[in-house]
């Protein structure tokens, strides 16, 4: 049973205009909500978290929400670049501390920047 | 910055072999992860460490063993490689719970083909 789902495997955005990448979640004890990176051949980078206390958090042109009610959160990417051309992960942790525990990860979109 | 380094960036086994994946972090963080990433499935966890010689199964142990004899040091050993072993391996570190940091850093990757 998949914990964290990301329902869209791609996405095509034009350069410039906002990226909107979605994610679900079924486990009610997850209450501390990752976002990382990928490109081919190289490891996930981490880009921006997110604790079930707050519903948004910003970082330069990375804004995550979460929405605790409808167990879904969204990062949020404007304005676009060529360079965030990438594999997003979205990944939960059942303790606000992170814990010791490995992240869930859910499959991960694939993000297209169209020129 | 930190810094996760995994021993090997591509590695090509025979089916039976034992085979040991390494990975080393500068960070002294407590925590330490083995993934193994898949088309279509995301990042799956197969075991994880909090400290010097303990360990905790993941999600998908089966087949895998692993060593931490120090600190930086988180080894994930195959006993027998089989065909469908053949992945992406992650390594991820972070710090122990509860020090307000909770992103775990992964290494580049090791592309483990079993033939």
């Amino acid at each position: 049973d998949q914990q964290v789902k990301q329902n869209s495997p791609s996405l095509s955005v034009q350069e410039g205009r906002i990226s909107i990448l979605n994610c679900d979640y079924t486990n009610s004890m997850f209450d501390y909500f990752l976002w990382y990176k990928k490109y081919p051949a190289e490891g996930p980078t981490f880009l921006i978290s997110i604790s079930s206390i707050k519903d948004k958090n910003e970082d330069g042109r990375f804004t995550v929400f979460l929405n605790k009610s409808a167990k879904h959160l969204s990062l949020h990417i404007v304005p676009s670049q060529p360079g965030d051309s990438a594999v997003y992960f979205c990944a939960a942790s059942p303790y606000s501390g992170g814990g010791a525990d490995g992240l869930t990860f859910g499959k991960g979109t694939h993000l297209i920047i169209q020129p | 910055d930190v810094k996760v380094t995994q021993s090997s960036r591509y590695l090509v086994k025979r089916t039976g072999e034992k085979v040991f994946l390494e990975c080393v972090q500068d960070m002294d963080h407590e925590n330490m992860f083995w993934y193994r990433q898949d088309p279509g499935l995301g990042l799956r966890l197969i075991y994880f460490s909090y400290d010097v010689k303990m360990k905790e199964k993941g999600d998908i142990p089966e087949g895998y063993s692993v060593s931490r004899e120090k600190k930086e040091r988180f080894s994930l050993i195959l006993e027998s490689a089989s065909t469908n072993q053949t992945s992406m391996y992650l390594c991820a570190s972070s710090w122990r719970w509860g020090t307000g940091h909770y992103e775990q850093y992964f290494g580049p990757g090791t592309r483990l083909t079993v033939t």
